[in-house]
């Protein structure tokens, strides 16, 4: 089964930082790849997705995020970050091998200082 | 837009009684899953069912059972409560084809005493 890693559990900034959100996954087939974002008090909501083409990808709100399949990474990244960008980040793989199911990383939790 | 609603946001139970969790998706989704969210472990697939009365175990299926008898709703249910089954418990439902796309409801927050 595949598993997905996220390095950082928590990270704080300072709002205007660049950030980088790491996420590696285990799968050496097909993949498509997600970010969702959950801020506080609100649902689940996608913010980018990768299934073919271009590897760098381009979300709401500013994110992006880069697919390197010799590394198996597809972190997520913002320039510059705002007070509001604070909430648990979610990265979600889903293998060629395992039809509908989703498998997610453990969250990064991400606090911006204002 | 897509909604996926669930029953409830917040819900305590006592150790040993049955829970109903309910979700509703309004986008005549075919797929619809179950997860629970634990701090430092992410999303955990329960169940998730591909249509109507079919059903397929996730990673952590011990200790629930669900239930898909209309294409819009899928329960979960935990057949006797415990303890450690007090998490947070998404819905989400995607629409088959090739975009895996999974839209999610506000979460249950259920505590079991």
């Amino acid at each position: 089964a595949q598993s997905v890693s996220q390095h950082n559990h928590h990270v704080i900034l300072s709002e205007a930082a660049s950030l980088e959100l790491g996420c590696n996954y285990s799968y050496g087939g097909t993949v498509n790849l997600f970010w969702y974002v959950q801020y506080p008090g609100q649902h689940l909501q996608l913010l980018l997705k990768y299934f073919s083409g271009d590897p760098l990808v381009k979300g709401i709100k500013g994110f992006e995020a880069e697919f390197i399949k010799s590394k198996f990474s597809f972190n997520l990244r913002k320039p510059s970050v705002q007070w509001s960008d604070t909430a648990e980040y979610f990265c979600a793989v889903n293998a060629d091998n395992a039809g509908n199911m989703l498998t997610f990383g453990g969250g990064t939790r991400l606090m911006v200082k204002p | 837009d897509v909604k996926v609603t669930q029953s409830s946001r917040y819900l305590v139970k006592r150790t040993g009684e049955k829970v109903f969790l309910e979700c509703v998706q309004d986008m005549d989704h075919e797929n619809m899953f179950w997860y629970r969210q634990d701090p430092g472990l992410g999303l955990r697939l329960i169940y998730f069912s591909y249509d109507v009365k079919m059903k397929e175990k996730g990673d952590i299926p011990e200790g629930y059972s669900v239930s898909r008898e209309k294409k819009e709703r899928f329960s979960l249910i935990l057949e006797s409560a415990s303890t450690n089954q007090t998490s947070m418990y998404l819905c989400a439902s995607r629409t088959s084809g090739y975009s895996y796309e999974q839209y999610f409801g506000p979460g249950t927050r259920l505590t079991v005493t």
